[in-house]
C-alpha cells in the first residue's frame, strides 16, 4: 500500500506571494491532518479534514486555509506568506482521525525569503 | 500554551544502554498517548501508545509508561541501538470540542553512540 505523498517537497517563495501544498493519503484513509514543524516548537497542529469537511483547527491565522477533495486527497494554501512561515509542513492521514495512528508524509520544506 | 511539553531537546547515550525520553502534559482530558519516531527529510513513524486506562504498554524493545497523577509519560528503549538516533516526539489525544484532538510535544534529539 501507498504510503502518504506530499508536493513538492522543496519550496522557495518571497514574501507576499501565496503557495499551495498537496497531499494524497493512504489509500481508503478519510482523515488528512496538516502540521507545522519549526525548531523548538514541535509540530502544531493547523487543521484537519474528514470526509471533505474541516473537522478541527489550531491556531493559526485566517491566511492558512485548506481544503479535501472527495478522493481524499488534501490541499494547504498560505497567503501573503511572511518570513515566519517559513517551516516544514507534515500532512498525516488515518482512518478515522483523532487518536488513531497517523502515517505521516515526508513533508514539504518552505523557505520565504 | 503548550500542553505537551519534552523539557530535554536532546539526549545522548551509549549503544546497550537504557534510553528514557520524558513527556509531561498538563490536560487531564488526555485519554491516549503516542511515541513518534522523526528521522531528517522524513515525516514521523508511530512508534507506540498506551491508552489512560493502562499504566504500561511494551513493544519489543520500547516501553511506555504512563503516570496519571504526575502528568507524565515516559518512553524507554533498552537496549539502545545508534539506528534509534531521532527524534521522538510525543502526542496526547483528548477530545475537544466534539473531536478528538492530538497535540504533540516539542520532540527531544536522540543520539545513540556506538
Amino acid at each position: 500500500k501507498a504510503g502518504v505523498t506530499q508536493t513538492p517537497r522543496y519550496l522557495i517563495k518571497t514574501r507576499g506571494q501565496q503557495v499551495t501544498l498537496s497531499c494524497s493519503p493512504i489509500s481508503g484513509h478519510r482523515s488528512v491532518s496538516w502540521y507545522q514543524q519549526t525548531p523548538g516548537q514541535g509540530l502544531q497542529f493547523l487543521f484537519e479534514y474528514f470526509s471533505e469537511t474541516q473537522r478541527n483547527k489550531g491556531n493559526f491565522p485566517g491566511r492558512f486555509s485548506g481544503r479535501q477533495f472527495s478522493n481524499s486527497r488534501s490541499e494547504m494554501n498560505v497567503s501573503t506568506l511572511e518570513l515566519g512561515d517559513s517551516a516544514l509542513y507534515l500532512c498525516a492521514s488515518s482512518l478515522q482521525g483523532g487518536n488513531y495512528e497517523q502515517y505521516f508524509g515526508p513533508g514539504t520544506r518552505l523557505t520565504v525569503t | 500554551d503548550q500542553q505537551v511539553k519534552q523539557n530535554s531537546p536532546s539526549l545522548s547515550v551509549q549503544e546497550g544502554r537504557i534510553s528514557i525520553l520524558n513527556c509531561d502534559y498538563t490536560n487531564s482530558m488526555f485519554d491516549y498517548f503516542l511515541w513518534y519516531k522523526k528521522y531528517p527529510a522524513e515525516g514521523p513513524t508511530f512508534l507506540i501508545s498506551i491508552s489512560s486506562i493502562k499504566d504500561k504498554n511494551e513493544d519489543g524493545r520500547f516501553t511506555v509508561f504512563l503516570n496519571k497523577s504526575a502528568k507524565h509519560l515516559s518512553l524507554h528503549i533498552v537496549p539502545s541501538q545508534p539506528g534509534d538516533s531521532a527524534v521522538y516526539f510525543c502526542a496526547a489525544s483528548a477530545n475537544f470540542g466534539g473531536f478528538q484532538k492530538l497535540v504533540f510535544g516539542t520532540g527531544t534529539r536522540l543520539l545513540v553512540s556506538p
